[in-house]
């Protein structure tokens, strides 16, 4: 079946410091979701990136999903405390409702 | 807007008890919804979709028979733990999807719903 893999599956940085979670699926997406889920919380979409090459930004964070609309990234610049939690990718299928989640990336960043 | 609640947040029960869990989108007609299983520190599992005025479709795996889904109208779908033993104990988290579906398909999720099962 559809799985979606990503890594790191933890990511510690200093607060000012980069971050990159990747998103890798093992069949082509309609499209691929983004989600975030604060400690204790649950997931709050993010993004949906749809188009091959596709590029968005949400301020400091940029989404990217690759030309085989197979695997996804999210970057985030410049990392501040309110971005502690951890990143979901979704993979959807077309023709498919259903969102196949990667096991999240858990950021902490350190004042 | 798009507001899923889940009741109730959390829910401590004996081993063969039912416990029923209510998914409710407030400002949106959801004609699907989900229901996922989140181990601590883990993914979310999709356990099943759940259609309005259908049957649900479950996930290989999940025990249809165990985890009761009904989708009774557009806007509250319940999940019910029949005969719930302790390693049913999870974190149990709805989404749902806008009706009219607007720009995104993106799943609006409930705030969970913690299952302890003594």
């Amino acid at each position: 079946g559809q799985q979606v893999m990503q890594i790191p599956q933890y990511q510690h940085v200093q607060e000012g410091e980069d971050f990159t979670t990747y998103c890798n699926s093992s069949t082509t997406l309609s499209n691929i979701q983004w989600y975030k889920q604060r400690p204790g919380g649950h997931p709050v979409f993010l993004i949906q990136l749809v188009k091959s090459g596709e590029v968005k930004k949400q301020k400091r964070l940029t989404f990217q999903f690759g030309e085989a609309k197979k695997n996804s990234s999210l970057h985030i610049t410049a990392t501040q405390t309110t971005d502690v939690g951890t990143y979901f990718c979704a993979g959807q299928k077309g023709g498919s409702e259903k969102l196949v989640f990667g096991k999240g990336t858990k950021l902490t960043v350190n004042p | 807007g798009a507001v899923v609640s889940q009741h109730p947040s959390r829910v401590i029960c004996k081993s063969g008890t039912s416990v029923k869990i209510e998914c409710r989108s407030l400002d949106f007609q959801a004609t699907t919804m989900f229901w996922y299983r989140q181990f601590p520190k883990q993914s979310l599992m999709l356990m099943a979709t759940s259609n309005e005025g259908s049957k649900a479709t479950y996930e290989q795996g999940v025990e249809k028979d165990k985890f009761l889904i009904n989708h009774a109208s557009l806007t509250l779908s319940t999940l019910t733990v029949t005969s719930a033993h302790p390693e049913d104990s999870s974190f149990y988290i709805c989404s749902a999807r806008d009706r009219v579906g607007g720009t995104y398909n993106e799943q609006f999720f409930g705030p969970g719903t913690r299952l302890t099962v003594l």
